[in-house]
């Protein structure tokens, strides 16, 4: 199983960008890249998914370079209810992403 | 869509005692499967099933652990007997066979204290 390392927390303020950057040296080639995002008191919620290069949705965007050892998360103009775990994760999507494996995410605290 | 449901939603319990955390996927989703969180070790994966039948078991910590899903509406997560280091959040989560993205659908978690 591919693993992915991420910083345990980030801070940034209202208005900003924030980049979360995750690496997977070991992805597999069937493997693709998956956020999650979890509120306190909640369940992890997906917010985006890519194989390479770039994906945007009106979450966040997600850049994955060429060798796709490494992919980050964007987020753009952040506010307050941004503060969330954010979780990086691979998985075969030819196994029905059966093997996603979560570990602790990325604590993004913003502040005003 | 009433998304899944997972009861309790709050379980407080003394050590020894049997415990039995309830889930209802979403209709039609094939996929079910069983988290548990903690601050020491994150979200783990416990179990998952494909069509009822348990496909992976291996991150059931031990012999404690015992999950079954009758049915594909409903499933179980029953520890006997509890120790209080299986004091966690639980979640429940379930996926359609056919979607395409990497997407599991989580209930809102059962809180487990054992004392």
């Amino acid at each position: 199983l591919a693993k992915t390392t991420q910083p345990i927390s980030m801070d940034s303020y209202e208005g900003q960008e924030v980049n979360i950057t995750c690496s997977h040296n070991n992805i597999a080639t069937n493997d693709y890249i998956t956020w999650y995002q979890q509120f306190p008191s909640q369940g992890p919620r997906f917010i985006i998914q890519g194989y390479k290069t770039k994906v945007t949705n009106e979450v966040a965007s997600l850049f994955i370079p060429a060798d796709r050892k490494s992919s980050t998360l964007s987020l753009p103009r952040v506010s307050l209810s941004d503060t969330a775990v954010y979780y990086c994760l691979v998985g075969d999507k030819a196994t029905g992403y059966s093997t996603l494996t979560f570990g602790k995410g990325t604590m993004l605290l913003v502040s005003p | 869509d009433a998304g899944v449901i997972q009861s309790p939603r709050h379980e407080v319990t003394e050590m020894g005692q049997e415990v039995t955390l309830r889930c209802k996927p979403i209709s039609g989703h094939d996929y079910l499967f069983w988290y548990r969180q903690t601050m020491m070790r994150g979200l783990e994966l416990l179990i998952y099933f494909n069509n009822n039948v348990p496909i992976d078991d291996s991150g059931m910590p031990e012999d404690r652990f015992s999950a079954k899903m009758p049915n594909a509406s409903f499933s179980t997560l029953k520890i006997q007997p509890s120790e209080p280091r299986d004091s966690a959040v639980y979640f429940c989560a379930s996926r359609p066979l056919g979607l395409l993205t990497g997407e599991l659908f989580f209930g809102e978690g059962s809180r487990l204290t054992v004392l």
